[in-house]
């Protein structure tokens, strides 16, 4: 069983705004588990998003962003483009010098 | 401009060992920890393990302890992925990546470079 949740799929609209997930099979995701996103297109390595909740990384656009919404983390992709269709990762910290990576979400831009 | 150049790919038989590498460079490879990933055919990302630049502190998923070995010599900035006994269960792409934390934290944090990947094939 995947301890680290995500939305296996998920489709938005050129131009529109997607909020995708990361939570945890039991309990609530805060700042403490460093949550962090990935993205990754076929055939290539993942590249750096996010990191410790809502950290850009170098060169990322501002149209992603990250936060905490609820009991989870989340990642907000607005005014997505056809270069956003991909697969995206989030990674938590377990504690104890452990991270999990989330089973993944393919987005679609349609 | 930080980099994470890997050793290229491999293709073994069963049983044969392998170690492949991870080279840092443009950063102070001293300063990180370097984590491995691995990602099956047409799967997701799974977490490997980690190490300090020292080699010196490891971590190991539950899941990959004992299958596999995380090293490093900070002398030549590289890191290790090692196998002593392959299976073909371990044909996959693998990743390594440069941990980095939030100033002024000593844990957690997350992945912010990542190598190009080696794949691994293995078949008899």
């Amino acid at each position: 069983q995947t301890v680290v949740t995500q939305e296996p799929s998920f489709s938005v609209s050129p131009g529109g705004t997607v909020t995708l997930t990361c939570g945890l099979r039991s309990g609530s995701v805060s700042t403490s588990y460093y949550p962090s996103w990935y993205q990754q297109t076929p055939g290539q390595a993942p590249r750096t998003l996010v990191y410790n909740t809502a950290t850009r990384s170098s060169g990322v656009p501002d149209r992603f962003s990250g936060s905490i919404l609820g009991n989870k983390a989340a990642l907000i992709i607005t005014g997505a483009q056809a270069d956003d269709e991909c697969d995206y990762y989030c990674s938590l910290y377990m504690g104890g010098g452990i991270w999990v990576f989330g089973g993944g979400t393919k987005v679609t831009v349609l | 401009e930080v980099q994470l150049v890997q050793s290229g790919a491999e293709v073994k038989k069963p049983g044969e060992s392998l170690r492949i590498s991870c080279k840092g460079s443009g950063y102070n490879f001293a300063n990180y920890w370097i984590a491995w990933a691995r990602q099956m055919p047409g799967k997701g990302l799974e977490w490997m393990g980690i190490t300090h630049s020292s080699g010196s502190d490891l971590r190991y998923s539950p899941s990959f302890e004992g299958q596999v070995t995380i090293s490093a010599d900070k002398s030549i900035s590289t890191a290790y992925l090692h196998w002593s006994s392959l299976k073909a269960s371990d044909t996959a792409m693998y990743y390594c990546a440069r941990r980095i934390i939030a100033v002024g934290a000593t844990s957690g944090g997350g992945f912010d470079s990542w190598g190009q990947g080696t794949l691994v094939t293995v078949s008899s």
